[in-house]
């Protein structure tokens, strides 16, 4: 059974770092790209970028270039994201997504990460 | 990057209605158009793809039609389980994925 576990919520404060994850099982984790969606609350969905674990190729839409990373560790089957300074706007719920291999169909979703940040 | 306007934001239908979503591209997308339903505090699920493919294992009630800008989602008869958002999703490329701004479908 394909699955794609996240970690769970966090609540920081604005300034800190943070670095969330999302393990995948059941499939070849190298062999599918992984993409990160943010949902601000009460908002729509938002496409953040996309990684192929087996090379580690990213890309970023253009309205999260610079302000995340996304990175993948296929050792264990884990894609992440992470931020380096957080903000209050980051406060949002964050999946992550897997998609079919050569078209951007996302067949698969895991389970969010609620991220607050608050002073 | 292309931008994807859905409508409406929301309805309010009885069940046992015609419900009907559109979505309209900014730029021609051929039929690389995907549907989700999103349930309250649960992650989105797949639908239809590639504008009208329904996906396995998802009731023959929901279809999806259209091509180039002008796509088309409709729930034939409502149900009470379809109480959810509904957002729209194409990709002109692998990497390049956009969202439509969703459509919150509560009963009368």
């Amino acid at each position: 059974e394909v699955q794609l576990v996240q970690s769970g919520a966090e609540v920081k404060k604005p300034g800190e770092s943070l670095k969330i994850s999302c393990k995948g099982s059941g499939y070849s984790f190298t062999s599918y790209w992984i993409g990160w969606v943010r949902q601000m609350p009460g908002k729509g969905l938002e496409w953040m970028g996309i990684i192929y674990p087996g090379d580690s190729d990213t890309r970023y839409s253009p309205s999260f270039q610079g302000q995340v990373t996304i990175s993948a560790d296929k050792s264990i089957s884990t894609a992440y994201l992470q931020w380096s300074s957080l903000k209050a706007s980051d406060t949002a719920m964050y999946y992550c997504a897997r998609l079919v291999p050569d078209i951007a169909i996302i067949d698969y979703w895991g389970q969010g990460t609620l991220v607050t940040v608050s002073s | 990057d292309i931008q994807m306007t859905q409508s409406p934001s929301s309805l309010s239908a009885s069940v046992g209605d015609r419900v009907t979503i559109t979505c309209q591209a900014s730029q021609d997308i051929s039929n690389y158009l995907n549907w989700y339903q999103q349930k309250p505090g649960k992650a989105p699920k797949l639908l239809i793809y590639d504008a009208s493919n329904l996906e396995t294992g998802v009731p023959s009630r929901f279809s999806g039609s259209g091509s180039g800008t002008d796509f088309t989602f409709t729930i034939s008869s409502l149900q009470p389980e379809d109480i959810a958002t509904y957002y729209c999703q194409q990709y002109d490329n692998l990497l390049s994925l956009t969202f439509g701004g969703g459509t919150k479908v509560e009963i009368k």
